[in-house]
């Protein structure tokens, strides 16, 4: 059974960090590219990043990028995004997903809450 | 960046009823579109990839059609558990985007 488990949200204050991880089973980790895609409160989905299944090549989304850092760890099956300099509307409920070879994301996480508030 | 468009943004509909949902890319994405349904408090599933084909373990009432700018998904006759929300994905390029959901709801 595959599994994708999130885990490391919390409330953070504005400009705090906090280390998100999805730790996986039950498929082939190192052979899919794995996305992290998020949801504010009452909004529709918000593809966040992409890290490529060597963890080579990583891609943002401008509302992101220089202050999220995706990585993964295929020796633990474990993908990661590293949040700073957080914002009011960085608050979401972050998700996981692989990156099937069509671009869907087939398997997802249940997701973690992040709220950035003070 | 690639803009998808939703529409409608929502619908209303009863069991037994045909709905169909258009997507339309701002520029062409050749194939590379998914749709997505959320139920409240739930990850998206994947439906349709590619386009048009079904995910496995979807029931067949669900459809996709179209290639690169527009799009459609369709259900030809809604069951009770299909009310949620539905979403268009673009895998063309980065940044990847969604189309901004279909609220679909009981008449």
């Amino acid at each position: 059974e595959v599994q994708l488990v999130e885990s490391g949200g919390g409330l953070v204050q504005p400009g705090g960090s906090l280390r998100l991880s999805c730790a996986t089973s039950g498929f082939t980790f190192n052979t899919f590219a794995m996305n992290w895609v998020r949801q504010a409160p009452g909004k529709g989905l918000e593809w966040v990043s992409t890290v490529s299944e060597s963890g080579g090549g990583t891609y943002y989304a401008d509302s992101v990028r220089g202050r999220f850092t995706i990585s993964r760890d295929n020796a633990k099956s474990t993908l990661f995004l590293h949040m700073t300099n957080l914002r009011a509307e960085d608050t979401a409920i972050y998700y996981c997903a692989n990156r099937s070879p069509v671009r869907s994301c087939d398997y997802w996480g249940q997701g973690t809450l992040v709220t950035v508030s003070s | 960046d690639i803009q998808m468009t939703q529409s409608p943004s929502s619908v209303s509909a009863s069991v037994g009823d045909r709905v169909t949902i258009t997507c339309r890319a701002s520029q062409a994405i050749s194939s590379w579109l998914a749709w997505y349904q959320q139920k409240p408090g739930k990850a998206p599933k994947v439906l349709i990839y590619a386009a048009s084909t079904l995910e496995s373990g979807v029931p067949s009432r669900f459809s996709g059609s179209g290639s690169g700018t527009d799009f459609t998904l369709t259900i030809s006759s809604l069951q009770s558990e299909d009310f949620a929300t539905y979403y268009c994905q673009q895998g063309n390029s980065f940044p990847y985007t969604f189309g901004q959901g279909t609220k679909l709801e009981m008449k």
